[in-house]
């Protein structure tokens, strides 16, 4: 299994609080990104990252940011979390631009 | 909204029977992947197919690539219990290569 590990794996919040979910990899890839699931949406990308300080917007960004100040690291932040953000959290992780892509175990985030 | 939409939504059928889903998407694309995702799980990766090539098999999967049709089909032949999931395909979303967007997913059901 790829080395990919997000934290928390759960976390339950009251709106308007800051949410940060951590994504780490111990693979040294370059890519990175962050999806959302919802029922009936499959997964929305939010930002992605295809190297350190080099980030760009996915589908769905409004609401987060996101930072990756080295290779291991990706985070996710909902400055002011909303009940619209409630969803299970994807970190997936590649080496190459178009291929495979490797996924955490997700973090669910349910805002009150 | 969503670079690929898969169909059906849902598909149900017995043990041994095979099993096709279909992806639409609308860009154009370098490569196209299949992922499953075992309930509460992350997803895996299944195959990718690139864009100058019109099938690829891996075990009891087929997947077929039309470029002209903007579609895709993945076929799983002789199902199992096991493969109940649902599988996702995603897609890069041309010009930005490393932005890598996914359907809505099909949820398939084995009976026994």
């Amino acid at each position: 299994d790829a080395g990919i590990t997000q934290s928390p794996r759960h976390k339950v919040t009251e709106t308007g609080t800051p949410v940060t979910l951590r994504c780490h990899q111990t693979e040294n890839h370059r890519y990175m990104y962050w999806y959302r699931q919802d029922p009936g949406h499959g997964l929305r990308l939010i930002h992605y990252s295809y190297g350190v300080k080099d980030t760009d917007k996915g589908e769905v960004s409004d609401g987060y940011s996101v930072s990756r100040s080295k290779t291991e690291d990706f985070l996710l932040t909902l400055e002011s979390a909303t009940s619209s953000q409630t969803s299970v959290y994807f970190c997936a992780i590649s080496g190459s631009p178009t291929g495979e892509l490797f996924f955490g175990e997700g973090s669910r985030l349910t805002v009150l | 909204s969503q670079q690929g939409e898969e169909d059906p939504q849902a598909l149900s059928i017995q043990e041994g029977e095979n099993a096709t889903m279909n992806c639409s998407y609308k860009t154009s694309i370098n490569n196209l992947q299949w992922y499953r995702q075992n309930s509460g799980r992350g997803l895996v990766h299944l195959i990718l197919i690139r864009s100058n090539e019109r099938e690829k098999h891996s075990g009891r999967l087929r997947v077929t690539l039309d470029t002209s049709k903007k579609s895709s089909s993945l076929l799983i032949t002789a199902s199992r219990a096991a493969d109940t999931a649902s599988y996702f395909c995603a897609t890069d979303a041309g010009s930005s290569a490393s932005k890598i967007i996914f359907g809505s997913g099909t949820r398939l059901s084995i009976r026994p």
